[in-house]
């Protein structure tokens, strides 16, 4: 089963234009980390916070963390068509180890 | 890129036969991670390895699925008797460095169809 859940599923926006993903989580953490998918490739990593940061950033991207609410937040800031590709969040569990589990996911088409 | 080989990148076979994928990372990073992605979806959790740890083996989907890692780097996941719904695309990552901020390292994957 999936421990994330990215909201929205697909987000399409214009080139300039801010992009936020959100992602919930159902247990307690150790750390949140955001990655990026290209069609047909790996993944990667983009951002780490821990769970005693309530913020970070990194370029244009802003992620900000609610452990009370268990989310976390995404922000791309004046995107670009390179942008576009699909973003996962994923969570190391408080108790183990660092063992990486996924969300489900959010499709960002940046279009010109 | 990332210090993370995997082969083959594609690979079709017919229902029923046994495939083997192969993830070889760069040397000295003790974790190593095996995922499926089915088409559209998130990443689901295969196996762990960790040093000289016992695997944590808890995402493999049914007995038909194993991995090995030997001598600590290459790793090699074997599905046998394999079903249509095998088809996905298996992802192996590395861990980092020391301070194990558990910071994933991914290959390009191995594109799995059977037909």
């Amino acid at each position: 089963s999936q421990q994330g859940e990215e909201d929205p599923q697909a987000l399409s926006i214009q080139e300039g234009e801010n992009a936020t993903m959100n992602c919930s989580y159902k247990t307690s953490i150790n750390n949140l980390q955001w990655y990026r998918q290209n069609s047909g490739r790996g993944l990667v990593h983009l951002i780490l916070i821990r769970s005693n940061e309530r913020e970070k950033h990194s370029g244009r991207l802003r992620v900000t963390l609610d452990t009370s609410k268990k989310s976390s937040s995404l922000l791309i800031t004046a995107s670009r068509a390179a942008d576009t590709a699909s973003y996962f969040c994923a969570t190391i569990l408080t108790g183990t180890a660092s063992k990486l589990t996924f969300g489900t996911g959010t499709r960002l088409q940046v279009t010109l | 890129g990332a210090g993370v080989s995997q082969s083959p990148s594609n690979k079709v076979t017919e229902k029923g036969k046994d495939v083997e994928l192969r993830c070889d990372p760069i040397s000295g990073h003790t974790a190593l991670y095996w995922y499926r992605q089915s088409l559209g979806q998130g990443l689901e959790f295969l196996i762990y390895f960790q040093g000289n740890s016992a695997p944590d083996k808890s995402g493999l989907p049914s007995d038909r699925f194993s991995a090995e890692r030997t001598g600590g780097s290459v790793s090699t996941l074997t599905i046998q008797r394999t079903q249509q719904e095998d088809s996905a695309v298996y992802l192996c990552a590395r861990g980092g460095l020391a301070g194990n901020t558990g910071e994933l390292f991914f290959g390009e994957g191995s594109r799995l169809t059977v037909l």
